[in-house]
């Protein structure tokens, strides 16, 4: 039974739309992040947060940004999708000395 | 944090436990061995940590050499769904950036 929820699962989207990937977690956590992965590739941070009104970016770059608005939701935001943004996003928390919980992940295809 | 270094691939038999080593020489005293495995397609899922003690879960136990410079995740009788890409992550529980830093892990195939 999954704690951290993320949707959509798969988005195909044209070029230069604006998309907003959802993630939320019913743990309570503080800690949130979103990482990038490509297939059979590593994952690299792009952004995390510490508590509500709490983002930073990550080790790798991106042109998203994210929001935390409330302590359950860490949404991610593409203003301007490009093909270089097909990768899959997978969203986690995390409580100090506990492990991370991930989601299922959104594979997003820019087309 | 400290790095690790991991085979990039194992097989095992089904039924038979699965050792899966770790090298972490430069690990800290304050840091901490954490596995993860990551099921095709899905999210990283959550195995075993430990700091010196060996330890033990319902999922897989994990054997930490007394200097603490490798370690052994043990998956007791491998089953068909423990095919994964398994991470040996070292890092500081209190870290404040608080990120892990997965690498290339081990790719384990259970075969029939």
């Amino acid at each position: 039974e999954a704690d951290i929820y993320q949707t959509p699962r798969y988005l195909v989207i044209g070029t230069g739309k604006k998309i907003t990937l959802e993630c939320s977690q019913t743990m309570g956590h503080d800690k949130m992040y979103w990482y990038q992965q490509d297939p059979g590739m590593e994952l690299h941070l792009i952004h995390y947060s510490y508590g509500v009104n709490s983002t930073e970016k990550g080790d790798l770059s991106s042109e998203s940004t994210v929001s935390r608005i409330r302590t359950e939701h860490f949404p991610l935001t593409l203003e301007s999708a490009r093909p270089s943004h097909t990768s899959q996003y997978l969203c986690a928390s995390s409580e100090i000395g506990y492990g991370y919980t991930f989601g299922s992940g959104t594979r997003l295809t820019v087309v | 944090d400290a790095k690790t270094t991991q085979p990039t691939s194992m097989d095992c038999a089904e039924g038979r436990a699965a050792n899966l080593p770790c090298n972490h020489s430069t690990i800290s005293g304050n840091e901490y061995v954490y596995w993860y495995r990551q099921i095709h397609s899905q999210g990283p899922q959550y195995i075993i940590h430990g700091l010196k003690n060996n330890e033990t879960n319902e999922m897989a136990s994990l054997i930490i050499t007394e200097d603490r410079k490798s370690s052994t995740l043990i998956l007791p009788h491998a089953t068909l769904r423990d095919t994964a890409v398994y991470y040996c992550i070292v890092r500081v529980v209190q870290t404040g950036a608080n990120n892990l830093f997965f690498g290339t892990g081990t790719r384990l195939t259970v075969i029939p």
